[in-house]
């Protein structure tokens, strides 16, 4: 079993719909999460983190966190075609030192349709 | 905007080949690291470093090494490339803390 999984896709959603992504982790002892979007051919670019149980919001983008089932997701609202990449979830395995040594799961790709 | 950069962005070279990937910030971050990312895959975490004079290698064996002698500076060398070395090399650094990992915009390798 991997680490950090996520369904490859790719995801398709019509333009201003919402897109959820879904990652499960291993570890239980993992303490902090973060997304990540992957253009393609580019490096991974922040999208949001989270610590804490339950729901984290930034704009369109709401981060979940669901410890006691090991799984974390990223909801899009209002999706953009903009939005089309790869999202990787990335986990990091240790107490939350500050040291990031995040496991990063395969990413879904999504494709947002005009 | 992240101030992380990587030399060269594309590099074709054959096998035996001795050679450096450059990675630089200029945002006084202690903490850097290595990732290798194949074509769809995830991203393995090969090398990182605590701050000057500290490496470690990563979750992904790697024949790779690399230095840190400067603190902005944390390059990564391949004494003799083979063509199993073919991926993509993306440099990252963060502040640490909740501070989010800063990428470079990566080398693809292509070793023949």
């Amino acid at each position: 079993q991997k680490e950090v999984e996520q369904n490859s896709g790719p995801l398709s959603v019509p333009e201003g719909a919402i897109a959820s992504l879904n990652c499960t982790y291993s570890d239980r002892g993992s303490q902090s999460f973060f997304w990540y979007r992957q253009y393609s051919g580019k490096s991974p670019e922040l999208i949001m983190f989270i610590y804490s149980n339950g729901d984290k919001e930034d704009g369109r983008f709401t981060a979940q966190l669901n410890k006691a089932s090991q799984y974390v997701s990223l909801l899009i609202r209002d999706s953009q075609p903009s939005d089309s990449a790869t999202y990787l979830c990335a986990v990091n395995p240790g107490p939350n030192t500050g040291f990031q040594k995040l496991v990063f799961g395969t990413g879904t790709r999504l494709l947002v349709s005009p | 905007e992240a101030d992380i950069y990587q030399t060269p962005r594309y590099l074709v070279i054959g096998t035996g080949k001795k050679i450096t990937l450059e990675c630089s910030q200029t945002m006084g971050h202690d903490k850097m690291y290595w990732y290798q990312q194949d074509p769809g895959m995830e991203l393995h975490l090969i090398h990182y470093s605590y701050g000057v004079n500290s490496t470690e290698k990563g979750d992904l064996s790697s024949e790779s090494t690399v230095s840190r002698i400067r603190t902005e500076h944390f390059p990564l060398t391949l004494e003799s490339a083979r063509p199993s070395h073919t991926s993509q090399y993306l440099c990252a650094s963060t502040q640490g803390g909740d501070s989010p990992l800063h990428f470079g915009n990566g080398t693809r390798l292509t070793v023949t």
